[in-house]
């Protein structure tokens, strides 16, 4: 599976949109884009994912390039319940349920007042 | 839906004892499971992959002795850790796939071994 870069770290105030950048430039045509966040001493929890189209849901929104090398994750109105850390992982083998994950150390996203 | 529920959420236990960790996948049926360890501010490390009704697998550097998976259902994986020393103090993590949502995590369990 291809491997990720993200920023050690981001602030965004209150509110505001959080905008999380991922790289993934050896991203290969079955691969999917998969962002999860995990909130201190708790399990990952999923936000969402997409293979070529933008996505929406209620939490997130998923901007994949044309070229589908990086994404931006959108968070459009923070608040300080977002504060986690955020990781991006590109996973291959469609939607299936047995392809171990590779996980970097994500961008920790500080939300403030 | 799909929900895994991982007990115990944390534990304390004397070192030289053993401590088993249950994941269920409450609403869904889950063929395979994957089981993490992560230590403080640090990554995920996947540690096995537990496959029902046959034996998991482990990854490089993790022992299969110390560390022992059971999967003998399609909604419950165990691992218990055996002989614990101060060492395997890290938080514990499973995890199971869907087809919707990709995978989704149990809540975690805190070892600490004193």
């Amino acid at each position: 599976d291809a491997k990720t870069t993200q920023p050690p770290s981001m602030d965004c105030a209150e509110g505001r949109a959080a905008n999380l950048p991922c790289n993934h430039s050896t991203i290969s045509g079955n691969e999917y884009v998969y962002w999860y966040r995990q909130i201190h001493s708790q399990g990952p929890q999923y936000i969402i994912h997409g293979l070529k189209n933008n996505e929406t849901n209620e939490m997130a929104s998923l901007i994949i390039t044309e070229d589908r090398k990086s994404s931006t994750l959108i968070l459009p109105h923070a608040t300080l319940r977002d504060t986690a850390v955020y990781y991006c992982i590109v996973r291959g083998g469609g939607a299936g349920n047995n392809r171990k994950l590779i996980w970097g150390l994500g961008t920790s996203l500080a939300v403030n007042p | 839906g799909a929900v895994v529920s991982q007990h115990p959420s944390w534990v304390i236990c004397k070192s030289g004892t053993s401590v088993k960790i249950e994941c269920r996948s409450l609403d869904f049926q889950a063929t395979t499971m994957f089981w993490y360890r992560q230590f403080p501010k640090q990554s995920l490390m996947l540690m096995a992959t537990s496959n029902e009704g046959s034996k998991a697998t482990y990854e490089q550097g993790v022992e299969k002795d110390k560390f022992l998976i059971n999967h003998a259902s399609l909604t419950l994986s165990t691992l218990t850790v055996t002989s614990a020393h101060p060492e395997d103090s890290s938080f514990y993590i499973c995890s199971a796939g869907t087809v919707e949502y990709g995978y989704t995590f149990g809540s975690g369990t805190r070892l600490t071994v004193v």
